[in-house]
Parts: structure tokens; sequence; C-alpha cells
């Protein structure tokens, strides 16, 4: 039973543009959610978190929108560089600190 | 430099034997992880240690087994029961309740 979805397994953007990836959950017990980037063969990177008291967070061209009504997160990237081509993965904990994360999303900025 | 250490970065192993993967931190951080990843299937949760001589099971954990008993350190083997051991294998840390940190990989391959 996967309590976090992500389902798009791809997303193809034009530079410049914003990528918007999405995310849903099932657990109301989760209480911070996270999204990792990564590249084939290395270990994901941290990118952006968010905690379930907030709606919005923003780093640089990263933001993460959270909306707890309706079990759903999503992160904005703008704007998309060729760089960002890569899988991300949404992740979500729970009180035990163990992160349930979804399947990933491989996204492709075009030049 | 600080960081976490997998080794080795790829192993190939025939069928019915054992094998260790190592992992290894300098961060400081209590808890420690080991998911694994297969196509299209995410980051899947195999153990986690949240405090030295202590770790559970994750959501995969049958076929697996690790031992903690230094906080840098957190080895796990691949054993002869787990019947689709190849795969990438990722180790994380992380101070509850921050963010995981994760290694490079390690990719098993059985042959």
């Amino acid at each position: 039973d996967q309590q976090v979805k992500q389902n798009s397994p791809s997303l193809s953007v034009q530079e410049g543009r914003i990528s918007i990836l999405n995310c849903d959950y099932t657990n109301s017990m989760f209480d911070y959610f996270l999204w990792y980037k990564k590249y084939p063969a290395e270990g994901p990177t941290f990118l952006i978190s968010i905690s379930s008291i907030k709606d919005k967070n923003e780093d640089g061209r990263f933001t993460v929108f959270l909306n707890k009504s309706a079990k759903h997160l999503s992160l904005h990237i703008v704007p998309s560089q060729p760089g960002d081509s890569a899988v991300y993965f949404c992740a979500a904990r729970a009180s035990n600190y163990k992160l349930t994360f979804g399947k990933g999303t491989l996204l492709t900025v075009n030049p | 430099d600080g960081g976490i250490t997998q080794s080795p970065k790829y192993l190939f192993r025939k069928e019915g034997q054992n094998v260790t993967l190592s992992c290894e931190q300098n961060l400081n951080h209590d808890a420690m992880y080991w998911y694994r990843q297969d196509p299209g299937q995410g980051l899947r949760l195999i153990y986690y240690s949240q405090i030295v001589n202590d770790f559970q099971k994750g959501d995969i954990a049958e076929g697996y087994s690790v031992s903690r008993e230094k906080k840098e350190s957190f080895p796990l083997t691949v054993t002869s029961a787990q019947k689709n051991p190849t795969a990438f294998y990722l180790c994380a840390s992380s101070t509850p309740p921050g963010e995981l940190f994760f290694g490079e990989g390690s990719r098993l391959t059985v042959l």
C-alpha cells in the first residue's frame, strides 16, 4: 500500500519554463515532507522541505507547496535549467522519523 | 570532509553467497538507514537504527541483517535468503528530526 505517490513517472519541460512535480500522500500522521534530487548511480541529495504547519517554503528557484486538506504537495522549479534534469523523490516523515519515499519522477529539461 | 562513505561501489555475488556492504559516517549522526532502489520502485527502507546497539526492521527486511556496534558504522549483510538481491543499495544518516544525508550507493549484482 503506497503511502506516498508520485503519479507522473516522467516530465519534460523547456529550459526557462516552470517545472511542477506533484506528490500525494495518504497517511495523515505525516508531519514533515521533503524533496530529494537524484542523478543515476549516485545517492539522493536533499533539496527542500516543508513542515505540516506551513503551506509554502521557498529556496531560490525551488518552492514547495503543501495542501494538507488535499494531502498533496508540489515542487515548483522556476526557471528550469538543463542541470535540473534528474529523478525527483518526494518523501514524508511520521513521528518515528522514518522516511517514506514515492517512486520518483524523472524530470528532463530540454535546452 | 564530513560525509557518508559506502563501499564497495560495485559488487558481484554468486547465488548462495552472503555479502556485506559497508557504511561509515563522520557526521556524528545518531540515526542510520539502509534503503534499496529498484527501477520504478523508488526507495524502500530495509533497516534503520536510531541509536547504537539498537535497530529496527523497515518495510523489506527479509533476507537482510545489520549491526550497529559503533555510532559511525552500520553494515548491511545481504544473505542467501534474499531472493532478489540485485539492486542499488543506499545508506543514509540523520540527526532526527532533520533530513537524511545519503551515501553514493553500492550496486550489487548477483551472477
